[in-house]
């Protein structure tokens, strides 16, 4: 199984800053690659695939990066509805896994 | 546009069976365009995989459950199913079913909206 870590746990961020979040692959998983946003009380929502192809509803402000085993999601300037968990995500081999999350909070 | 619903009891007894449906309308289950499948989330905590099946039927599982899932579609009713034997407290979480893979690029959309099941006494 593909142990996916993302550091850190916890972001303060400034509405307005900008904001990198890591996920590490235990090994490479190419640019299978997701990320996700989770708002209290709602499902996942997917943002990025590919390690960098952005879901056409998602805002130019976030873009994701990376391959093999590091990867990073950059959120160019925070707005108040992205305070949220993130999540990444591979899917190069079976089991799918998922990492812990980070949580971005307002600072 | 593909929108998927979750159904099934919110409570289930330890040993017992926990039984879930999708309902996906905006779109054919029988479309070989898709991978369907399960995820769930612990109150509190993150998300795990759970299975999925393709449109040949081909299932595929996390092993940490210890074969004691299944999932399968019924093309008739436009839905696909998740069975879980033996539960425990452990099991306790949201499940969402969702598109695991679709189009040939994978990262999962749609989501349904979840369903929390309890395993309790």
């Amino acid at each position: 199984e593909i142990v996916m870590t993302q550091s850190p746990a916890t972001l303060s961020v400034s509405p307005g800053e900008g904001a990198t979040l890591s996920c590490r692959a235990s090994q490479s998983v190419s640019s299978s690659l997701a990320w996700y946003q989770q708002k209290p009380g709602q499902a996942p929502r997917l943002l990025i695939y590919g390690a960098s192809i952005r879901v056409s509803s998602i805002p130019v402000r976030f873009s994701g990066s990376g391959s093999g085993t590091e990867f990073t999601l950059t959120i160019s300037s925070l707005q108040s509805e992205d305070f949220a968990v993130y999540y990444c995500q591979q899917y190069d081999n079976w089991p799918l896994t998922f990492g812990g999350g980070t949580k971005v909070e307002i600072k | 546009q593909l929108q998927l619903q979750e159904s099934g009891p919110g409570l289930v007894k330890p040993s017992e069976t926990l039984s879930l449906t999708c309902t996906v309308s905006g779109g054919s289950i029988s479309s070989n365009n898709y991978f369907w499948g399960w995820i769930r989330q612990p109150p509190g905590k993150g998300l795990e995989w759970v299975a999925s099946i393709d449109y040949r039927g081909n299932t595929y599982y996390n092993p940490s459950l210890n074969g004691r899932v299944t999932i399968s579609v019924d093309t008739s009713k436009n839905q696909f199913s998740l069975k879980l034997r033996s539960v425990t407290a452990a099991d306790t979480a949201i499940y969402y079913c969702a598109v695991i893979c679709s189009g040939g690029s994978c990262g999962i959309d749609p989501w349904g909206q979840g369903t929390l099941v309890t395993v309790s006494s």
